[in-house]
């Protein structure tokens, strides 16, 4: 089956720990997303990469940190800089490319982070 | 500046109406894509439909339809016949053509909360 894994479902952190967030996906995609959920709200861009080896900061970076060293795989890293990570993180991939705008994303079902 | 307004932050109908969520977007490019998904309560977004800016056909999928208006720069969409599945916040988002600047985000809406009571 064709889409997008995260791991874990749920992560409960300690104040001051760096934490890492899974994202695999398996649809061949070029592009893939990290955006952050609060209770009630709309989505927010944190990170985003076009192709393997590169990737750009959105609208919400700061604290955070990724990498995209294979196409299939798009880990967030949530740091002790992140002053209040607490939120719902969803990873998304689309095909990407110069008819990227087009392209509809496809979301992995979420990492639900908590801080103690 | 692109923008996406959805102005009803909660809907609230009994099984069986008919619901129509707004969609308002601005944005200056002449070629752009609309967008339209549902988040469960599980939290999964799930794509519901793409369209873009020289297609104006309405569409239509079993209970679901949209109507793209672009004198009035929005794409709203209809539920017939709701029913209680369809409870979810449903999202709608804008994407420009790309550009060498150009970013490839996607630009969403605050989301609406829809819930059907039985």
């Amino acid at each position: 089956d064709g889409g997008i894994t995260q791991s874990p479902k749920y992560l409960f952190r300690k104040e001051g720990q760096n934490v890492t967030l899974s994202c695999e996906q398996n649809l061949n995609h070029d592009a893939m997303y990290w955006y952050r959920q609060d209770p009630g709200q709309g989505l927010r861009l944190i990170y985003y990469s076009q192709i393997v080896n590169d990737f750009q900061k959105g609208d919400i970076a700061e604290g955070y940190s990724v990498s995209r060293e294979k196409k299939e795989s798009f880990p967030l890293t949530v740091t002790s800089a992140q002053k209040n990570p607490t939120a719902f993180y969803l990873c998304a991939s689309s095909i990407g490319g110069l008819a990227g705008g087009s392209n509809e994303q496809f979301f992995g079902p979420g990492t639900r982070l908590t801080v103690l | 500046a692109q923008k996406v307004t959805q102005a009803q932050t909660e809907i609230s109908v009994v099984e069986k109406e008919d619901v129509t969520l707004d969609c308002v977007y601005e944005t200056r490019d002449t070629t752009y894509y609309l967008f339209w998904y549902k988040q469960p309560p599980s939290g999964e977004l799930v794509f519901l439909i793409r369209r873009n800016s020289f297609d104006e056909q309405n569409e239509i999928s079993g209970r679901y339809s949209w109507n793209f208006q672009k004198s009035t720069s929005s794409f709203n969409f209809t539920i017939t016949a709701s029913q209680v599945v369809d409870s979810a916040v449903y999202f709608c988002a804008l994407s420009e053509a790309p550009s060498e600047d150009s970013n490839y985000q996607l630009i969403w809406g605050a989301g609406t909360k829809l819930i059907i009571k039985p």
